[in-house]
């Protein structure tokens, strides 16, 4: 079955340093990838997604991820952290590739910012 | 409207009851799912609707549970003699193909069952 695995449950990053959180996926061919954030209070918001083409993905909010197929591997980074991002992060793979998004979410990471 | 809209916010519910849960799509989006997120865990996807086709059910877990839509208007859930278990926030999200399938998610429904 396919599935989706954020390997860390939180993450503290002080304001200003990198960010990179991890994400692996269980699927045969190449999935459609996604990036969520969920801020305390708010509904989810896609932050970037990869479905073909350039492996390097730029998003929203200065983030990007890149698509490694021989790491089966969807890490999303940010250069500089800011207060602002401290949410919970949620990578998710579209398995049907129809473009109607059928989501696989894994369990999510939760981003604190330390000043 | 603006977004995607859900009531009741939080809904607090003895076990055995029914629940209805609600969801008010982006006008215009022809594509209305909805996800089920138990504490500290991902989002599971429920069931799917789009347009007036038959609507994918691979992800309900029981048939306790149940979900209409009228159109590409509001859908309910419904939950039948509650669990506890089925104690989570249940999200709802709405996609168009003219805004390239990106799902818009709601604020949530906060389902307690005691």
């Amino acid at each position: 079955a396919q599935s989706v695995t954020q390997p860390d449950i939180h993450i503290t990053v002080s304001e200003g340093a990198s960010l990179e959180l991890r994400c692996n996926y269980s699927y045969g061919a190449t999935p459609y990838l996604f990036w969520y954030v969920q801020s305390p209070g708010q509904g989810l918001q896609l932050l970037l997604k990869y479905f073909s083409g350039d492996t390097l993905v730029q998003g929203i909010k200065g983030f990007e991820a890149e698509f490694k197929r021989s790491q089966s591997s969807f890490n999303l980074r940010k250069p500089s952290v800011h207060w602002s991002d401290a949410a919970e992060y949620f990578c998710a793979v579209d398995t049907t590739n129809t473009g109607f998004q059928k989501l696989v979410f894994g369990t999510g990471t939760r981003l604190l910012v330390s000043p | 409207g603006a977004g995607v809209s859900q009531s009741p916010s939080n809904k607090v519910t003895e076990k055995g009851k029914d629940v209805e849960l609600r969801c008010d799509p982006i006008s215009g989006h022809t594509a209305l799912y909805w996800y089920r997120q138990r504490l500290g865990q991902g989002l599971e996807f429920l069931i799917y609707f789009q347009g007036n086709s038959a609507p994918d059910k691979s992800g309900l877990p029981s048939d306790r549970f149940s979900a209409e839509r009228t159109g590409e208007s509001v859908s309910t859930l419904t939950i039948q003699r509650t669990q506890q278990e089925d104690s989570a926030v249940y999200l709802c999200a709405s996609s168009d193909r003219a805004g390239g399938n990106e799902q818009f998610f709601g604020p949530g429904t906060r389902l307690t069952v005691l």
